[in-house]
């Protein structure tokens, strides 16, 4: 079936630290894969997207890598801020529409 | 450029009545997505369309449900009979062409009473 597994469903850190947040895929057609933020009570807004002819992309502090064969891909935030806090949702393309993981509830400490 | 409009922001209907949620896609954008999000939950694919045809209605309930995107004006999400179960966030989200970016509007958050 058409299915995004997102993992974990909390994540907690110090400032400054990394963080890392895996996805897993079922349809091996995909080959769209967006990240998207998502603060209490607004909109999801895109931070970063990756295509299947490319292993890796990066901007600034966020970045994503991409494993086509294992069908996963990850989202790696360096130097977490507070204001990172936020949950995060994976996609993969699924057809012609977006399917989402369960989200990422991801909370930096100060 | 205006972003994805969707309103209202919030609806509150009774059991049996009916809810309209409309939106507009961001300008440019043929097509159109809805998204349905309960508290803490992830967004489930609702329906697919593009100008005046449903692409996708895969993730739609078999009762109750329709979507409409006509030739002019917004597209319609309608829920008939409400129960409480479908109080939820109805997000909408438009792209340029299948498999770019969406770009989410502000949601509307329906309650049922």
């Amino acid at each position: 079936g058409e299915n995004v597994e997102q993992h974990p469903s909390t994540l907690s850190v110090q400032e400054g630290d990394s963080a890392v947040i895996k996805c897993t895929y079922s349809d091996s057609a995909s080959n769209y894969f967006p990240w998207y933020k998502q603060e209490l009570g607004k909109r999801p807004q895109l931070i970063i997207d990756i295509r299947s002819n490319v292993g890796e992309k990066k901007d600034q502090r966020i970045a994503v890598t991409l494993n086509k064969t294992a069908k996963h891909f990850s989202l790696h935030i360096t130097e977490t801020q507070p204001e990172d806090s936020a949950v995060y949702f994976c996609a993969a393309s699924m057809g012609r529409k977006l399917i989402f993981g369960q989200g990422t509830e991801l909370s930096v400490k100060p | 450029n205006a972003g994805v409009m969707q309103n209202p922001r919030h609806l509150v209907r009774r059991r049996g009545q009916e809810a309209r949620l409309r939106c507009s896609p961001m300008k440019g954008h043929s097509h159109v997505y809805w998204y349905r999000q309960l508290p803490e939950e992830g967004l489930k694919f609702m329906v697919y369309l593009q100008k005046e045809n449903i692409i996708d209605e895969s993730g739609m309930p078999k009762e109750r449900f329709s979507a409409e995107f006509p030739k002019e004006g917004p597209s319609i999400l309608r829920i008939q009979q409400v129960v409480r179960g479908d109080s939820a966030a109805y997000f909408c989200a438009s792209s340029r062409e299948t498999g770019e970016a969406l770009h989410f509007g502000n949601g509307t958050r329906l309650t049922v009473t």
